[in-house]
């Protein structure tokens, strides 16, 4: 167990829905990061909180966005989804540079 | 900008053989991180190693050393004694000192046979 906690680890859901994934990161760490891991674009860096401010944006569309909340989970909401918005989004936490750790993942399906 | 290139797909290695991993970067950033993480089956990300541009000696930690050419922008990671469990994903990644963002690979593929 990593320490990061993402739920659920699985979802299927239908074109256009939305869908909530969240987030809890490692205890003390204050930042959140979001990235999405599909076959066609590898890894890439979605978004990042640090104790409730969004603190950098990559690659992130504008169907999606994310928070984080006073207790310093995260959450990342993808609305109108579409087929290739099926992925495994991950979230990290980090307290520093270099001690970054992954949650399982939540692998999202959009059928 | 950062880029990460990995450029082996995929790679064969033989039980207790040794195995490099190649990694080259790019980014006009004159400090940065340099991180490998592995994915197996299962698909989560476990971090193995990680080297700073200013550290003066490579990075090792446990069977995974990471060799650190800073000249020729590479960071390869060396895998010693290969395990059947180490068959998994690699994937290198860089941030920058301004951000801590990671900029992926597009990975490598390592198979362990017996």
């Amino acid at each position: 167990d990593s320490g990061v906690t993402q739920t659920p680890k699985h979802l299927i859901t239908a074109t256009g829905q939305r869908v909530t994934l969240r987030c809890s990161p490692r205890s003390g760490d204050l930042s959140v990061y979001w990235y999405q891991q599909s076959l066609d674009q590898g890894l890439q860096f979605l978004i990042q909180y640090y104790n409730g401010e969004e603190r950098a944006k990559g690659n992130i569309l504008e169907r999606f966005s994310a928070q984080q909340f006073p207790d310093l989970h995260s959450e990342l909401n993808l609305s109108s989804l579409e087929l290739g918005d099926s992925a495994l989004y991950f979230c990290a936490s980090s307290p520093a540079l270099y001690g970054y750790t992954f949650g399982s993942g939540t692998r999202l399906t959009v059928v | 900008a950062q880029k990460i290139t990995q450029t082996q797909p995929g790679m064969f290695v033989q039980e207790k053989e040794a195995v490099t991993l190649d990694c080259t970067y790019d980014t006009s950033d004159p400090s940065y991180g340099l991180f490998w993480y592995k994915q197996p089956s299962s698909g989560e990300m476990i971090f193995l190693i990680y080297q700073g541009s200013y550290d003066q000696q490579n990075a090792t930690e446990g069977r995974y050393s990471l060799n650190f050419q800073k000249a020729r922008k590479s960071a390869n990671l060396v895998i010693s004694a290969s395990q059947l469990g180490d068959s998994a994903m690699y994937f290198c990644a860089m941030s920058g000192s301004n951000d801590y963002k990671l900029s992926f690979g597009a990975g490598t593929t390592v198979t362990v046979r017996a």
